[in-house]
């Protein structure tokens, strides 16, 4: 089965501590994503990756990080610089960079990341 | 900077009704508009993608319309189910270089026997 797999679905994070969710694909997509969401409200982007090795800053970036060495891996990394991160994490993948604008994005699954 | 509204916030209908969810966005230069489903806690499920040259995609009992001149878009349920129950997101791609997806609050539909 193709599709997009995100684990842990939970995570609890102390403060001050550094957490890496993981997002892997299938799909043989070029394009990935994360989104944020916060109870009622829709998903706000924070990072994006068009190819392996480049990724690009979406509109919440501050306080996370990525990498995308892989083709089917776009991990992200919620820093203690991030002040609020208790939310729902999902990540999407598009299938081609140059019809990213056009392209249905699929989801992953989610994680609920919690700050104790 | 896009906005997209989606009214109502939430609905409750009994079920074989047919019901209508609007989406309006602030920016008329989308390249599509794309209706999700998301069930509580899971991740989304895309539902229709309409480009900026169409007016309207079908699937099934849903029927998504795209009035890019007044910013508006509509997700008409024909039907309706308990299995409809979910939040409905509506989000748009806008005129940027990649693939950035600008989403409405959703609308929480709840479908009763």
């Amino acid at each position: 089965d193709g599709g997009i797999t995100q684990s842990p679905k939970y995570l609890f994070r102390k403060e001050g501590q550094n957490v890496t969710l993981s997002c892997e694909q299938n799909l043989n997509h070029d394009a990935m994503y994360w989104y944020r969401q916060d109870p009622g409200q829709g998903l706000r982007l924070i990072y994006y990756s068009q190819i392996v090795n480049d990724f690009q800053k979406g509109d919440i970036a501050e306080g996370y990080s990525v990498s995308r060495e892989k083709k089917e891996s776009f991990p992200l990394t919620v820093t203690s610089a991030q002040k609020n991160p208790t939310a729902f994490y999902l990540c999407a993948s598009s299938k081609n960079r140059h019809d990213s604008l056009r392209d249905t994005q699929y989801f992953g699954p989610g994680t609920r990341l919690t700050v104790l | 900077k896009q906005e997209v509204t989606q009214i109502p916030a939430a609905l409750s209908v009994p079920e074989g009704e047919n019901l209508v969810l609007n989406c309006s966005f602030t920016d008329s230069a989308i390249y599509n508009l794309q209706w999700f489903r998301q069930d509580p806690g899971k991740g989304l499920t895309s539902l229709l993608l309409i480009q900026s040259s169409q007016r309207e995609q079908t699937s099934g009992r849903l029927n998504a319309s795209l009035d890019k001149s007044s910013g508006r878009s509509t997700l008409y349920i024909a039907a309706s189910q308990p299995g409809d129950s979910a939040t409905y997101l509506c989000a748009v791609v806008g005129g940027t270089s990649y693939g950035k997806l600008t989403f409405g609050q959703g609308t929480i539909l709840t479908v009763h026997p």
